[in-house]
């Protein structure tokens, strides 16, 4: 079946520095790709939409200065926390839906834990 | 995109069959209703999805009530590892297909 892979699991990085975190869909092509952010004991809150060749569309509240996302082909989607702080510590999870497949289901990656410290 | 109601927490005996209910009293003719379900630390794992039938697979059989306000998931024998939380959401491809999380319901399946 179809599989989201992220990387890394795991980061934990010092505070102001700025930390990337990739998406990729291994076997299928997907020109949208979604990134959310699960606090403790939350739901998954959608921050933004990754379109391929354009410019990432944001949810209302998420800036987009600091978490840049990156769509540069129909595999890869990246995000990057910048200057990151104690707040953004978080579980970031990407998902994907194959190219042309309206109504199929979303593929989610497994997360990526990220640590600031 | 369509709005879901879930309860906060269940709980079922193992072997039994788990009925996770949701309403959607929103839905338009058009969303379909997806089910997803997220082990502890983990990303969310597609269940099933429906229309207007009713559907089932190697995982689930999802019921959509006629007037499609509501629908419920059937495990038909839980399991240990069926403890997650299992989120009922509308499809939003008008909107470029994003999924709206809610709160889920924390399934408990219990020896």
């Amino acid at each position: 079946g179809a599989v989201v892979s992220q990387h890394p699991s795991r980061v934990i990085c010092k505070s102001g520095t700025s930390v990337k975190i990739e998406c990729r869909s291994l076997d299928f092509q997907a020109t949208t790709m979604f990134w959310y952010r699960q606090f403790p004991k939350q739901s998954l809150m959608l921050m933004a939409t990754s379109n391929e060749g354009s410019k990432a569309t944001y949810e209302q509240g998420v800036e987009k200065d600091k978490f840049l996302i990156n769509h540069a082909s129909l595999t890869l989607s990246t995000l990057t926390v910048t200057s990151a702080h104690p707040e953004d510590s978080s579980f970031y999870i990407c998902s994907a839906r194959g190219f042309g497949q309206e109504h199929s289901p979303l593929h989610f990656g497994n997360g990526t834990r990220l640590t600031v410290t | 995109d369509a709005k879901t109601t879930q309860p906060t927490s269940m709980d079922c005996a193992e072997g039994r069959a788990a009925n996770l209910p949701c309403n959607h009293s929103t839905i338009s003719g058009n969303e379909y209703v997806y089910w997803y379900r997220q082990i502890h630390s983990q990303g969310p794992q597609y269940i099933i999805h429906g229309l207007k039938n009713n559907e089932t697979n190697e995982m689930a059989s999802l019921i959509i009530t006629e007037d499609r306000k509501s629908s419920t998931l059937i495990l038909p024998h839980a399991t240990l590892r069926d403890t997650a939380v299992y989120y009922c959401i509308g499809d939003n491809y008008n909107q470029g297909g994003k999924l709206i999380f809610g709160q889920g319901t924390e399934l408990s399946v219990k020896p």
